[in-house]
């Protein structure tokens, strides 16, 4: 079975500073993907970031970075450079190697940026 | 030019009706999923289809019932709509089954149920 736990329900960050959404997974399979989505208000889900497990390298995409820790089991979003468009849910999501595509998402973290 | 596109946008109805939600892509992915964010914002996958043939059916209601005519398109149907089928529903698409594939989501169809 997999699992995605994302244990902040909110964070708050300053314009401009770096923020970290914290993000736990669990599987029992060895090739795996690591997914972040961003949701705005407007309620669209816009892919940013993935992370395969055998990538030996942090996955970045601009503004964005997944700190990888695969014996922790963590994947976790840096964003760095805060805008206030970055204020929105964001999700962490995984999909097995034998989930056949199937996203299993967390509970999501609303990311609120502050001016 | 929309990737992937779902009408209608909002759906409002009363309970017992029947209705559907119409998806298509134009990426030329070959598999499409069908999730539900339900009022606490949580995503889950409900179905997905790669080259019409299902391959997801998580447990869902047997009054939904998805339907792939090509690999462009898939369709939801609900009959019988109850109160606690009002959430928002992505389709979503991909090329391939990996786990590595990204998923382009669609703006999402909001049911309202009355």
């Amino acid at each position: 079975a997999q699992k995605i736990t994302q244990t902040q329900p909110g964070m708050f960050v300053q314009e401009k500073e770096a923020v970290t959404l914290d993000c736990t997974y669990d599987t029992s399979d060895q090739s795996y993907g690591l997914f972040w989505y961003k949701q705005p208000s407007s309620g669209e889900m816009i892919f940013l970031i993935y992370q395969g497990s055998y990538d030996e390298q942090n996955a970045t995409e601009g503004r964005y970075s997944l700190n990888f820790q695969k014996a922790r089991k963590s994947a976790n979003l840096v964003i760095s450079a805060s805008q206030l468009g970055d204020s929105a849910m964001y999700f962490c999501a995984l999909a097995g190697g034998t989930s056949y595509g199937k996203l299993t998402f967390g509970q999501g973290t609303i990311l609120t940026v502050h001016p | 030019d929309t990737a992937v596109s779902q009408t209608p946008k909002y759906l409002v109805t009363q309970m017992g009706n029947d209705k559907s939600i119409k998806c298509e892509q134009n990426l030329g992915h070959d598999t499409m999923y069908w999730y539900k964010q339900d009022s606490k914002k949580f995503l889950k996958i409900m179905f997905s289809y790669n080259n019409k043939e299902l391959i997801i059916n998580e447990t869902v209601p047997n009054r939904f019932s998805p339907k792939s005519p090509d690999k462009a398109h898939l369709n939801l149907h609900i009959n019988s709509l109850e109160l606690g089928d009002s959430a928002v529903y992505f389709c979503a698409s991909s090329q391939g089954l990996a786990g590595a594939n990204e998923q382009y989501f669609g703006p999402g169809t909001r049911l309202t149920v009355t």
